[in-house]
């Protein structure tokens, strides 16, 4: 399996403009995360699905951002317009269904290698 | 609410030295407790977990002891490299509200440890 896939890597873009961050799961896993990554803030939980519905968005910082997840297979982060305090990593993770929390693969999150957004 | 609690970094030690980075917790419920590992450049992956009290979880000679009466979670290991440099982030879940579903992790602050030869 090639892992947590997310798009693009790096993303350098001017105040106001909009930026879309992209995500593929792993295959069969049913939860997907999304988490912002800065200095100042540490990571910070956005936004989760559970069967691609949204369960918990109460980290979303404003309205200038949304999530979205069409599909099992693919997710989408929009900020729209995009200012300079949004600059971060985000990651997408996502984990595997779980019969039992107690088991061994239960709530572990496998992490996708980040977005790098730069906002001028 | 849940939260988790690190020792500020960086933690900076020579090779084979010991290492200790402390976490606490404080939970609703009864948590299962995980230590996530970032390389520079990478995504957080997971080093290792415990699931009940005094579960003990180990990898790669790192090794973390659920200790429910002190609500500790420190990492150690007893010989570190220079390839151990690296962010350490200790997290926590609780139950699912819903079966067949993950419910979010809350992570600490994360400590950077740097080794040098």
């Amino acid at each position: 399996d090639a892992g947590v896939i997310q798009s693009p890597r790096h993303e350098v873009t001017e105040m106001g403009q909009e930026v879309t961050l992209r995500c593929k799961p792993i295959s069969g896993h049913n939860s997907l995360f999304w988490y912002r990554q800065t200095m100042m803030r540490g990571l910070e939980l956005l936004i989760y699905f559970n069967n691609n519905v949204p369960i918990d968005d109460s980290g979303m910082p404003e309205d200038r951002f949304s999530a979205k997840m069409p599909n099992a297979s693919f997710s989408t982060l929009k900020i729209q317009p995009s200012e300079p305090r949004d600059s971060a990593v985000y990651f997408c993770a996502s984990s595997h269904p779980i019969r039992g929390s107690r088991l061994p693969g239960a709530n572990v999150l496998t992490f996708g290698a980040g977005s790098r957004l730069t906002v001028l | 609410g849940n939260s988790v609690t690190q020792m500020e970094g960086p933690v900076t030690l020579s090779e084979e030295a010991f290492l200790t980075i402390n976490c606490t917790y404080t939970a609703t419920g009864y948590p299962s407790l995980f230590w996530y590992v970032q390389y520079p450049g990478e995504g957080l992956q997971l080093l290792l977990k415990a699931t009940k009290a005094d579960d003990k979880g180990s990898n790669k000679g790192f090794e973390a002891t659920y200790r429910k009466e002190t609500t500790s979670f420190h990492l150690e290991k007893g010989s570190v490299q220079v390839s151990d440099s690296a962010v350490y982030f200790c997290a926590l879940t609780v139950e699912p509200q819903h079966t067949g579903t993950a419910s979010k992790l809350t992570f600490g602050t994360g400590t950077r440890l740097q080794v040098t030869l």
